[in-house]
């Protein structure tokens, strides 16, 4: 999920459907990857996070899949719920300027249809 | 409920006012960030304390001037702001430095007239 300009990236799914949100990241050093989930008006929450040496990992209702073949993260998020809706960032832990910070993607709104 | 707090969750000054944010979490944790978000936008690194020590600041203008005098405290103290300043700033903490997961607080939503 990139953003354009001013607008974010919206994926709309009805309540009870699987989600899926997609996030192209860029350093192929990277070694640690991550998921925050932000609701209206509150900070970053975080949800999954995965290591360089797995594909897959899952947690409750969640599933993260790392592609490092072609730098792709995703979220998968099982029966989604109204309490789901929010702005979802991946974000990134490699080697850059910052030292080893966490650099983020541009965000994805998911928005749940009752 | 977050277990990083800051203060206030509002704030609106003019351009040579002087203010405070703080930020304060209770877990132990050695490393501490500010960042800076924008509407609609990814949250960007301003600084990191490591044991209470500045270790990263990514060129953020003087007006901002990061404290952190204890562990469990960390404030950013703002002067002469300017109107583009305006936007969500984000505390949060980590284990050690470049340990993750961070964990954020809810932030101060900060105007500038």
């Amino acid at each position: 999920g990139e953003s354009v300009g001013l607008h974010l990236p919206t994926l709309s799914v009805q309540e009870g459907d699987n989600s899926i949100i997609n996030c192209a990241y860029s350093n192929s050093a990277s070694d640690y990857f991550i998921w925050y989930k932000q609701e209206s008006g509150k900070g970053p929450q975080f949800i999954i996070d995965i290591r360089s040496n797995m594909d897959k990992r899952q947690g409750q209702r969640v599933t993260v899949l790392l592609n490092k073949t072609v730098k792709h993260l995703s979220l998968q998020i099982a029966a989604t719920q109204p309490g789901d809706s929010a702005v979802y960032f991946c974000a990134e832990r490699g080697f850059n300027n910052a030292g080893n910070m966490l650099t983020f993607g541009g965000g994805t709104r998911l928005m749940v249809k009752p | 409920d977050t277990e990083v707090t800051q203060t206030p969750k509002h704030l609106v000054m003019g351009m040579t006012n002087k203010k405070s944010l703080k930020c304060e979490q209770h877990m132990g944790h050695r490393a501490m960030y500010w960042y800076k978000q924008k509407a609609k936008k990814p949250p960007e690194l301003m600084f990191v304390y490591s044991y209470e020590k500045l270790s990263i600041n990514e060129s953020v203008p003087s007006r901002f001037s990061p404290e952190c005098p204890n562990s469990s405290l960390l404030n950013l103290h703002l002067h002469a702001l300017q109107p583009e300043d305006s936007a969500l700033y984000l505390c949060a903490s980590s284990q050690d430095y470049g340990a993750q997961p961070q964990h954020f607080g809810d932030g101060t939503r900060l105007s500038i007239l």
